[in-house]
């Protein structure tokens, strides 16, 4: 257990639908870093939050967006869903320059 | 990742050889360059990390060698047993004003009993 907690595990949707996936830091950890893993891919990065602000942005689409709120948990929230988001997002936490810890993901399949 | 070129994107070895990953980045700044394994249906895990004031780290049959003046570090597996097969990610946070953990596409390393 890497203390970090994603939820929901599993998302089903339709297109056009909108999803917010959650996730909770572990104890301590300022930075939230999401990122998109689509099937054969690498890990993409798509934003960071440290200590409730957007620090870093990567190739995340305009119909995605993020924050993190006072208590540091950090909520991903996808609109307009399309067929080609289906993919496995992961949060991941950490302090910087250290060791990332990542969450289980939540996988999320737009039918 | 958009910072970090890996190679090879798979590698096949049989049991007790040894496997080697490359990658390469462009931010100068980078300081801190991680490795993750991730098994199939898993979460990514730090296997080794090494900053950029360290030529070389070691733990056990893994180690990590990073060449700052050519922008590249390396992944050394040695002794490679069935239960290193995964993919495996080599990761370049950039520090300085950009703040981005990012990845390389990474490599699927299979070993053959």
């Amino acid at each position: 257990d890497s203390g970090v907690t994603q939820t929901p595990k599993h998302l089903i949707t339709a297109t056009g639908q909108r999803v917010t996936l959650r996730c909770s830091p572990r104890s301590g950890d300022l930075s939230v870093y999401w990122y998109q893993q689509s099937l054969d891919q690498g890990l993409q990065f798509l934003i960071q939050y440290y200590n409730g602000e957007e620090r870093a942005k990567g190739n995340i689409l305009e119909r995605f967006s993020a924050q993190q709120f006072p208590d540091l948990h950090s909520e991903l929230n996808l609109s307009s869903l399309e067929l080609g988001d289906s993919a496995l997002y992961f949060c991941a936490s950490g302090s910087g320059n250290t060791e990332a810890f990542f969450g289980q993901g939540t996988r999320l399949t737009v039918v | 990742g958009e910072n970090v070129e890996q190679h090879p994107s798979t590698l096949s070895v049989q049991e007790g050889d040894s496997a080697v990953i490359k990658c390469t980045y462009s931010d100068s700044a980078s300081n801190y360059f991680p490795w993750y394994k991730q098994e199939l249906g898993k979460r990514p895990q730090l296997i080794i990390d090494i900053r950029s004031n360290v030529g070389e780290k070691k733990d056990q049959r893994i180690a990590v060698t990073l060449n700052k003046t050519a922008k590249h570090f390396s992944l050394h597996i040695t002794e490679t047993q069935p239960e290193d097969s995964a993919v495996y990610f080599c990761g370049d946070y950039s520090g300085g004003s950009n703040y981005k953990l990012t990845f390389g596409k990474g490599t699927l390393l299979t070993v053959n009993p």
